[in-house]
């Protein structure tokens, strides 16, 4: 039962240009949203979140989405880097209920910036 | 201030071996959140530690075990170790003024490989 899910595996983009990361969810409990980054042999590194009762929220170049109606967000990247290359992790929680702060998580989407 | 740091890097085990890995949390941070993730899939619950109680379990048997100590670190034991246990295995950890906390901050992981 997979509740949060990424369904590009992969995102090839050209450095400059925007890089578009999607994430849907299943489970309406979940009310607070976050996206993480991880290079190859480290920890995932926390990114930026957004609250259910916000549809945006922005931190510099990258600017989360979030369209409840649909079960949906997205991460945008705007201009994207070289350095911005990794695997992207959407990752939901229920911060008000019982769910201890589990975090559950989509299977990331590996973003490539070219130069 | 002192990230999250695991111990040790990699690991390996033969089927039906025990293993103990280790967690420093971040300063400052009372909870401690344990995951697992295996290749090519996002990270996996397996429980989360507040004030050195077990605060919340995902999906995961019995035989997966924890504790966490009045300095916050966190041990993951492992008894009768699987071939499916091979993974990644993250350690994060956040502040939780309620028991639950949805930032994370995670470690680099624990490469476990069992033979």
């Amino acid at each position: 039962d997979q509740q949060v899910k990424q369904n590009s595996p992969s995102l090839s983009v050209q450095e400059g240009r925007i890089s578009i990361l999607n994430c849907d969810y299943t489970n309406s409990m979940f009310d607070y949203f976050l996206w993480y980054k991880k290079y190859p042999a480290e920890g995932p590194t926390f990114l930026i979140s957004i609250s259910s009762i916000k549809d945006k929220n922005e931190d510099g170049r990258f600017t989360v989405f979030l369209n409840k109606s649909a079960k949906h967000l997205s991460l945008h990247i705007v201009p994207s880097q070289p350095g911005d290359s990794a695997v992207y992790f959407c990752a939901a929680s229920n911060a008000g209920g019982t769910s201890y702060g589990k975090l559950t998580f989509g299977q990331g989407t590996i973003l490539t910036v070219h130069p | 201030e002192t990230g999250v740091t695991q111990s040790p890097t990699h690991l390996i085990k033969t089927r039906g071996q025990q293993v103990t890995l280790r967690c420093s949390s971040q300063s400052g941070h009372n909870t401690v959140s344990w995951y697992q993730q295996a290749l090519g899939q996002g990270p996996q619950f397996i429980f989360q530690y507040y004030r050195e109680e077990e605060n919340g379990r995902g999906n995961f048997p019995p035989r997966f075990s924890g504790l966490q100590f009045p300095n916050y670190s966190s041990e993951l034991n492992v008894n009768a170790l699987e071939l499916d246990d091979s993974a990644l295995y993250l350690c994060a950890s956040s502040l939780g003024g309620l028991p639950s906390s949805y930032e994370q901050y995670f470690g680099p992981g624990t490469r476990l490989t069992v033979t």
